[in-house]
């Protein structure tokens, strides 16, 4: 069974501070790596997709994939309280699909 | 553009009851998932229709769950009879269904959402 892991949270981070979110994969074969933003009540949104060992950059976020250690994350720099939301990680699992793990919920406090 | 359109947003029955849910995809995507989201869990797959065919519906409980996509572009979901666990957000997403090995953006409805009495 594929199974994608991170930290339910809440990450607790104050305003204009990173916020560093983790998620870990078990299918080493897997490709293609999604952050996906879920406000409460509001179906997930996509923020960033990576494939690529390293960084990728985009306004003020950034994805960070190792897939030696099958480790993603995603930063957020200069966090707003309107970053807060559920912070999904989800891992292709071939055919286009999907596989995602329970979320991080990040609270920016004022 | 419009976006992924689902009906109804909310439905409470009771147990052992039946209940449909629809989803209208964007205009050109062949590639149609319907996903069951418990409270506090990450979206879970159920099924994925390639065009009017079924890709992948290997975690659709399918003593009580159909779903079909006839003409390649709607698609419902059933439950019949539901159970007390059945209680969740069901969302669609589409997607283009072009080949891509490494990106294939999938865009959510605003889903429905299912209490089970």
């Amino acid at each position: 069974q594929k199974e994608v892991e991170q930290n339910s949270g809440p990450l607790s981070v104050p305003e204009g501070a990173i916020a560093s979110l983790n998620c870990t994969y078990s299918d080493r074969g897997s490709q293609s790596f999604f952050w996906y933003r879920q406000y409460s009540g509001k179906s997930p949104e996509l923020i960033m997709f990576i494939y690529s060992n390293g960084d990728k950059e985009d306004g003020r976020f950034t994805a960070q994939l190792n897939k030696a250690s099958q480790y993603v994350s995603l930063l957020i720099r200069d966090s707003q309280p309107s970053d807060s939301a559920t912070y999904l990680c989800a891992v292709s699992g071939g055919y286009n699909k999907l596989i995602f793990g329970a979320g991080t919920r990040l609270a920016v406090h004022p | 553009e419009a976006g992924v359109a689902q009906s109804p947003r909310y439905k409470i029955i009771e147990k052992r009851q039946s209940v449909a849910f629809w989803c209208n995809p964007i205009s050109g995507h062949a590639t149609l998932y319907w996903y069951q989201q418990i409270l506090g869990q990450g979206p879970k797959l159920l099924i994925q229709f390639q065009n009017n065919g079924v890709v992948d519906d290997s975690q659709l409980p399918k003593d009580r769950f159909s779903a079909e996509r006839l003409k390649g572009v709607d698609s419902t979901l059933k439950i019949q009879p539901a159970k007390l666990e059945d209680s969740a957000v069901y969302l669609c997403a589409s997607s283009s269904g072009l080949e891509s090995p490494q990106y294939n953006e999938q865009f959510f409805g605003p889903g429905t959402r299912l209490t089970v009495l």
